[in-house]
């Protein structure tokens, strides 16, 4: 079974700063990392889906990276503002390619104005 | 906009009833997936589907079962509700059977309370 951990469970930051949370998975079982934000109320929706080592994406102020022989994936946010306040998700896919996604618990990020 | 809908966003049961969460995507998605989320820990898979009248079960499907007669629809029935049972439910599709690379579409949610 992949196992997906994530830290911090929670941060909070002041408007402006940057962030970054982990997300860590077993190396030697591993197919494809998502991550996901879900707002409150909200839909989760997914930010970046990623396979290959090295592999670096960016949407915004948000951008994330993928080492699949150490096993993480970092999520970096630039200049925090408040409608970045979510829980980040991020969710492994294991490589017996069967299509499930094994979920960590999540990053709660707080970011006051 | 493409989407994911859920049939209720907050839905009180008692103990002992069947409950129905009724789920149905507009994207001609393939997979569609019923997950569970609870405090302190990540979302955790009951059931998935990767086509019509096709189901399996994911990491915690006791107390549960599912129905996919319809390409864009996938039901979670609780067969006989327990407070455990008491959680947010939310229902996911995808393209592309079986694929994990695919990005997952989610509706907004079902807050269950089994009381």
């Amino acid at each position: 079974i992949l196992n997906v951990e994530q830290s911090p469970q929670s941060l909070h930051v002041q408007e402006g700063d940057s962030t970054n949370f982990t997300c860590s998975f077993p190396s030697s079982n591993f197919y494809a990392l998502h991550w996901y934000r879900w707002e409150t109320a909200k839909s989760p929706e997914a930010l970046f889906v990623m396979t290959l080592n090295g592999d670096e994406k960016k949407k915004g102020r948000i951008s994330a990276t993928l080492n699949t022989k150490e096993g993480y994936s970092y999520l970096y946010i630039k200049g925090s503002q408040p409608e970045d306040s979510a829980t980040y998700l991020c969710a492994g896919g294991p490589a017996s390619n069967t299509g499930k996604l094994i979920f960590g618990q999540g990053t709660t990020l707080q970011v006051k104005p | 906009d493409v989407k994911v809908t859920q049939s209720s966003r907050y839905l009180v049961k008692r103990t002992g009833e069947k409950v129905f969460l009724e789920c149905v995507q507009d994207m001609d998605h393939e997979n569609m997936f019923w997950y569970r989320q609870d405090p302190g820990l990540g979302l955790r898979l009951i059931y998935f589907s990767y086509d019509v009248k096709m189901k399996e079960k994911g990491d915690i499907p006791e107390g549960y079962s599912v129905s996919r007669e319809k390409k864009e629809r996938f039901s979670l029935i609780l067969e006989s509700a327990s407070t455990n049972q008491t959680s947010m439910y939310l229902c996911a599709s995808s393209s592309g059977q079986g694929r994990q690379h695919e990005k997952l579409f989610f509706g907004s949610g079902t807050q269950l309370s089994v009381l």
